[in-house]
């Protein structure tokens, strides 16, 4: 969905760097979420985020961390990356209730490919 | 936290109607259903969603019978464009679990 943006879209870093995936959107909603899949894998939740003042761990919170800096910006930080967090990460927004999206309609961005060696 | 039991793969002729069934046996009460499509190195879409009976839309049919234990997603005449993997959901906003999906395969 173009309406939310990810940056980088690739990115190689090396064990132990600290590495930072930013995420933006313009659809005016408060909820946002982050998600890692592996290679053949669903996606597993990280973190998400009610609102700016609302943080929230996911199954996989271990290693991560994150930061809403305003409505429409959520980072996702690895204090110091390893092999196994190689994988693809995507952010997402929802708003459940809205009157233009159904309850658990979340919206995409277009993934970040992290590779850590 | 409630969980979803689906196919690990289907295969399909292109034209035909593919439905996809999904098990939900400790769905909750105020649980939504929710189907999404993933297409390979994109975030999920959204297709369709429903608490119960039938729901329609453009893109798919959602049938969930009564005691909302299962659910079933029907795709008519697909196309090799339909090649993709599809997620069924249960839960609120704020816990839905995606699992591993269906990966469907639509053949010429």
């Amino acid at each position: 969905d173009a309406d939310v943006t990810q940056t980088p879209r690739n990115r190689i870093t090396k064990t132990g760097k600290r590495i930072m995936l930013e995420c933006s959107q313009t659809k005016g909603h408060d909820r946002m979420y982050w998600y890692r899949q592996d290679p053949g894998l669903g996606l597993r939740l990280i973190y998400y985020s009610f609102d700016v003042k609302d943080i929230n761990k996911g199954e996989i919170s271990d290693g991560y961390s994150v930061s809403r800096q305003a409505q429409a910006k959520f980072s996702l930080s690895l204090e110091s990356a390893i092999p196994n967090q190689t994988a693809l990460y995507f952010c997402a927004t929802s708003d459940p209730g809205g009157g233009q999206s159904s309850y658990n309609e979340q919206f995409f961005g277009p993934g970040t490919r992290l590779t850590v060696l | 936290l409630a969980k979803t039991t689906q196919p690990i793969s289907m295969d399909s002729y292109e034209g035909q109607e593919v439905n996809i069934t999904c098990s939900h046996n400790n769905i909750a009460t105020n649980d939504y259903i929710t189907w999404y499509q993933q297409f390979p190195s994109q975030g999920p879409r959204f297709i369709i969603q429903g608490y119960k009976t039938k729901v329609t839309n453009e893109v798919a049919s959602l049938f969930i019978p009564a005691d909302r234990k299962s659910s079933t997603l029907s795709l008519p005449r697909v196309s090799l464009s339909d090649t993709a993997v599809y997620y069924c959901l249960v839960g609120g906003a704020n816990n839905l679990f995606f699992g591993t999906g269906t990966r469907l395969t639509v053949i010429p």
